[in-house]
């Protein structure tokens, strides 16, 4: 089966700029992660979906990040404006409501802010 | 809130030696989860651990989940170059349902 997929790979951008990012999880995954790892540090969780859903958004720093899931199936993130403190991986993960709940990350977008 | 630690943040080890990393939550988890992310790589899942202590294998890989379900351990057993990466634990806690990250323990493997 196809993995998570995620675009750009990599991005530059100016402090104050926007910028965001796409999440295509495995298919039929129902829940849907967005997380921030700095580098040295373990993902941490920004927001994640249940379908179209909102189930956890209590580390999302909501005056400048946002996130949907329109259709239940892709997803993207928005930073508007960025800080030089968020350059950092955006990882997106997807997992499936049955079994161990394991969880697909794809290759992250590395984001740098000059 | 809940805090996932893990020990050490660095290992170098010779190939051949063993290795191994821990896992301390600061309250009960309902399970645990480890991943493996290597150099440039995004975290893949090794293994999930539910029930009170709890021991698996997986080939050189020794994983257990403590009594208390408090804190897990990664034993690698017998060290090879492809161990290298950062090993994760991520718990789930056992009140909110949130799955935490550590911060990794890096493994370095001289050959």
């Amino acid at each position: 089966e196809a993995g998570v997929a995620q675009s750009p790979r990599y991005k530059i951008i100016e402090k104050r700029q926007s910028v965001a990012f796409w999440c295509n999880p495995i298919s039929g995954h129902a829940t849907l992660y967005w997380y921030q790892q700095i580098l040295g540090q373990g993902p941490k969780l920004l927001i994640q979906f249940q379908n179209n859903g909102v189930v956890d958004d209590s580390q999302l720093p909501k005056d400048r990040f946002s996130a949907e899931r329109l259709k239940g199936v892709d997803s993207t993130l928005k930073i508007q404006p960025a800080k030089l403190e968020d350059s950092a991986v955006y990882l997106c993960a997807s997992s499936s409501v049955r079994g161990t709940n394991e969880q697909f990350f794809g290759p992250g977008t590395r984001l740098t802010v000059l | 809130g809940q805090q996932v630690m893990q020990i050490p943040q660095y290992q170098h080890v010779q190939e051949g030696e063993d290795f191994t990393t821990y896992c301390n939550s600061s309250t009960t988890l309902s399970n645990i989860q480890w991943y493996k992310q290597r150099p440039g790589g995004h975290p893949v899942f090794l293994i999930q651990l539910v029930k009170s202590g709890e021991v698996k294998k997986q080939k050189r890989l020794t994983f257990q989940f403590g009594e208390a379900k408090k804190n897990s351990s990664l034993h690698i057993t017998a060290t090879q170059t492809t161990d290298v990466g950062t090993y994760f634990c991520a718990g789930r806690s056992g009140n909110t349902g949130k799955l935490i990250f550590g911060q990794g323990t890096t493994l370095q493997v001289k050959p």
